[in-house]
Formats: structure tokens, sequence, C-alpha cells
């Protein structure tokens, strides 16, 4: 049973414009969620990060909101630029010690 | 600063053969490490964590293992590969933030099972 769910495996966006990533969790413990890009046979970068108690979170071209009540979060990009073409993890965790839970991540392709 | 290896990068294996990748944390103490699988349409799959010298906890069954014998580093094992073992491995780190943990990833390693 995936606890976090990235429903779009792909996503294609023109440079300049915003990109919307959604992630989906089913835990209603979950309390932070994290956010990764991964470039191919890469180790994952961390992007940013949520905690429960903020509905939004900004750091400069990306910002990330939560919506607690939907069980949902996404990741806002703008504007869109072509180094940004990676594949995106959302991941989420429960208390500081647990492990973090991945979805399988949405590849994003900027287009120029 | 912290940093994080581990290697090596890439490599072929006869199925049937062992496995070992090595993992190394600098700059920190006490980290809790973690072995992540990315698998083609399976997303980063957590295999094996680790809060402390010889506790590993498994998340996968499967005929993998780990072991960590120093606090800063942590080992993944097999006695015998599978094709199915065939993967991108990831070690990790957590850095303990406030209102949670943001984990660190080395630079992985890339497994081909032939």
């Amino acid at each position: 049973d995936q606890q976090v769910k990235q429903n779009s495996p792909s996503l294609s966006v023109q440079e300049g414009r915003i990109s919307i990533l959604n992630c989906d969790y089913t835990n209603s413990m979950f309390d932070y969620f994290l956010w990764y890009k991964k470039y191919p046979a890469e180790g994952p970068t961390f992007l940013i990060s949520i905690s429960s108690i903020k509905d939004k979170n900004e750091d400069g071209r990306f910002t990330v909101f939560l919506n607690k009540s939907a069980k949902h979060l996404s990741l806002h990009i703008v504007p869109s630029q072509p180094g940004d073409s990676a594949v995106y993890f959302c991941a989420a965790t429960a208390t500081p010690n647990t492990p973090l839970v991945f979805g399988k991540g949405t590849r994003l392709s900027v287009i120029a | 600063s912290q940093t994080i290896h581990q290697w090596p990068a890439t490599l072929v294996q006869p199925v049937g053969s062992p496995l070992s990748l090595e993992c190394t944390v600098e700059g920190t103490s006490n980290p809790n490490l973690y072995w992540y699988r990315q698998a083609a349409g399976r997303g980063l799959q957590l295999l094996f964590y680790s809060v402390g010298i010889g506790q590993i906890s498994s998340e996968v069954p499967q005929n993998l293992s780990a072991s960590r014998p120093q606090d800063r580093q942590f080992i993944l094992s097999s006695k015998k590969l599978l094709l199915s073992d065939s993967g991108f491995y990831l070690c990790a780190w957590t850095r303990l933030g406030v209102g949670g943990n943001t984990i660190y990833f080395g630079e992985g390693s890339w497994l081909t099972v032939v």
C-alpha cells in the first residue's frame, strides 16, 4: 500500500511557465514533508520541506503548499528553467527518527 | 561540513556472485543511515536503516543484508545476486532538523546483474 503517491509519472512544461508537481499521502500521522530533485545516475538532492504546522514554504523559485485536510501537497516552480528538468520525489515522515517514505517520482521536462 | 560517499559507483556482476557496497559519512557522529534502491517504475525503495552500530532494520525481505560495523560506515551485501537486484543503490544519512529530519544522499551505485 503506497502511503505517498505521485500520480503523474511525467510532466512537460514550457520554459518560463509554472510547473506544478502534485503529491498525495494517506498516513495522517505524517507531519513533515520534503521534495527531492534527482538527475540520472546521481543521488537525489534535497530541495525544500514543509512542516505540518505550515501551509506554505517558499525558497526562491520553489514553493511547497500543504493541504492537510486533503492530505495533499504540491511543489510550484516559477519560472521553470531547462535545468529544472529532472525527476522530483515527494517524501514524508511521521517523527524525526522514522525513515522517509518516498513517492515514485514525477519526471519534469522543461522545454525551451 | 558533512559529506557522504559510497562506492563503487558502477559495477556489473554475474548472477550468483556476491555484492558489497560501502558507504561512509564524514563530519558528523551517530547519524541514522539508510540504503535505498531506485528501480525502474518503483521510485525510491527503502531497504535498510540503522540508528546505531550493529542496529539494522530491514524494510524489504530479500537476499540483501546490511551491516554497520562502525558509527559512520554502512555496508550493503549479498551472498548471491539475482537479476532482480539490478538497480541504482543509494546510501543516505539523516540530519535532525526543526520539525523533522532531512535526508542526504550519496552519489549512488549503479548495479547491473547479468
